[in-house]
């Protein structure tokens, strides 16, 4: 298996702009997170799903932020319009629903806002 | 909610030296401790991880040890080399649902 595919990588946009972060978790697995990591705050649990379903999205920051798992390997995280402070590292991670079942994450999309 | 502090935020040690990075949560019915490793550019990976029934487990040079009536959990590598030099993260959760992380320890080990 590939892994927890991010796309894109980098992503550099001027504020007020909409930015679309895209995931696609391993095959199988149930639950998906979105994770930004800050150097302040360092990794802060956004939104999670559980078979396509949010199940807590108490960690999204504004209502700029939003988030959707339109089937079982995908999941968008929108930001709109884009703030300079919206710069970090955005991780989606998935896992299988089984128990203590540890965490997948992808390599992450770095956001600069400008 | 639940809250992980992590402690120190950076840890230099020489080659061959222990290293210990030490959490503390705060809801007691958190019942899952695991730590993660971060590499340069690459998403964190689960090293090893602890349940509230047991006290101490280790994996080689990797130790995690849990204290539930202090709420705190440590991490403990020796004989450390180079390749440790990465971003630790500890974190807590009731099973795995929600896993809520600590701020992060950078480990350094110089040769």
């Amino acid at each position: 298996d590939a892994g927890v595919i991010q796309s894109p990588r980098h992503e550099v946009t001027e504020m007020g702009q909409e930015v679309t972060l895209r995931c696609k978790p391993i095959s199988g697995h149930d639950y998906l997170f979105w994770y930004r990591q800050t150097m302040m705050r360092g990794l802060e649990l956004l939104i999670y799903f559980n078979n396509n379903v949010p199940i807590d999205d108490s960690g999204m920051p504004e209502d700029r932020f939003s988030a959707k798992m339109p089937n079982a390997s995908f999941s968008t995280l929108k930001i709109q319009p884009s703030e300079p402070r919206d710069s970090a590292v955005y991780f989606c991670a998935s896992r299988t629903g089984t128990g203590y079942e540890k965490l997948f994450f992808g390599s992450g999309t770095q956001l600069s806002v400008l | 909610g639940e809250n992980v502090e992590q402690h120190p935020s950076t840890l230099s040690v020489q080659e061959g030296d222990s290293a210990v990075i030490k959490c503390t949560y705060s809801d007691s019915a958190s019942n899952y401790f695991p730590w993660y490793k971060q590499e340069l550019g690459k998403g964190p990976q689960l090293i090893i991880d602890i349940r509230s029934n047991v006290g101490e487990k280790k994996d080689q040079r990797i130790a995690v040890t849990l204290n539930k009536t202090a709420k705190h959990f440590s991490l403990h590598i020796t004989e450390t080399q180079p390749e440790d030099s990465a971003v630790y993260f500890c974190a807590a959760s009731i099973r795995t649902d929600k896993l809520i992380f600590g701020t992060g320890t950078r480990l350094q080990v110089f040769p």
